[in-house]
């Protein structure tokens, strides 16, 4: 079974401060994780995956994302926050080397982006 | 070139109507899929397909049956429309059922 858990529905910062989208999950075999960015009426794009590899992920657009085995994390960060950033993050789990799981999907956080 | 491309992106229609969304993605990808974004923007998975064949059913009513002509396509038919099926369906793509998903922009559904 697997699970994933967005600690904050909704996260408010300032254009240029860091950004922090919080992400626990729950998997009973090694996890494959990702982050998907949604904007105002768009598909959903791959910010960045880990696959067992290195634990910081670098991605799209400045994010990065650490995973934390003993913490069970993988929190989304930015060093500095940009207008164009303001979407729906989320952040999907499933089991790496598995032939038949599926993604699992977070609630999501919203980031709005204040001038 | 759209990886994923559904179509159309916006469908009104009344309750008890049939209607089709079509779906086709040009990745060389396996595994496909419908998701159904409520109004409160989650996602939940709705069917998978991988070579055509059905993987998953996620106890969606038998009003909505996909059909996969061949890999690179996959419909989602819905009979006897209900308020409770507006949304937004969105169809993805994968190499593998555990790799990352690819998506198309979505379809709005609104039934009145």
């Amino acid at each position: 079974a697997q699970s994933v858990t967005q600690l904050d529905s909704h996260v408010s910062v300032s254009e240029g401060t860091p950004v922090l989208l919080r992400c626990n999950y729950s998997s009973s075999y090694s996890p494959s994780l990702f982050w998907y960015v949604q904007h105002p009426n768009k598909g959903l794009q791959l910010l960045l995956k880990y696959t067992s590899a290195a634990t910081l992920v670098k991605g799209i657009n400045g994010f990065e994302a650490e995973f934390k085995k003993s913490e069970t994390s993988f929190h989304l960060t930015k060093p500095s926050a940009h207008m164009s950033d303001a979407a729906e993050y989320f952040c999907v789990v499933t089991i790496s080397g598995g032939s038949n799981y599926k993604l699992t999907f977070g609630k999501g956080t919203l980031l709005t982006v204040n001038p | 070139d759209t990886a994923v491309s559904q179509t159309p992106k916006y469908l009104v229609t009344q309750m008890g109507n049939d209607k089709s969304i079509k779906c086709e993605q040009n990745l060389g990808h396996d595994t496909m899929y419908w998701y159904k974004q409520d109004s409160k923007k989650f996602l939940k998975i709705m069917f998978s397909y991988n070579n055509k064949e059905l993987i998953i059913n996620e106890t969606v009513p038998n009003r909505f049956s996909p059909k996969s002509p061949d890999k690179a396509h996959l419909n989602l038919h819905i009979n006897s429309l209900e308020l409770g099926d507006s949304a937004v369906y969105f169809c993805a793509s994968s190499r593998f059922m555990n790799t990352e998903a690819f998506f198309g922009q979505g379809t709005r559904l609104t039934v009145v």
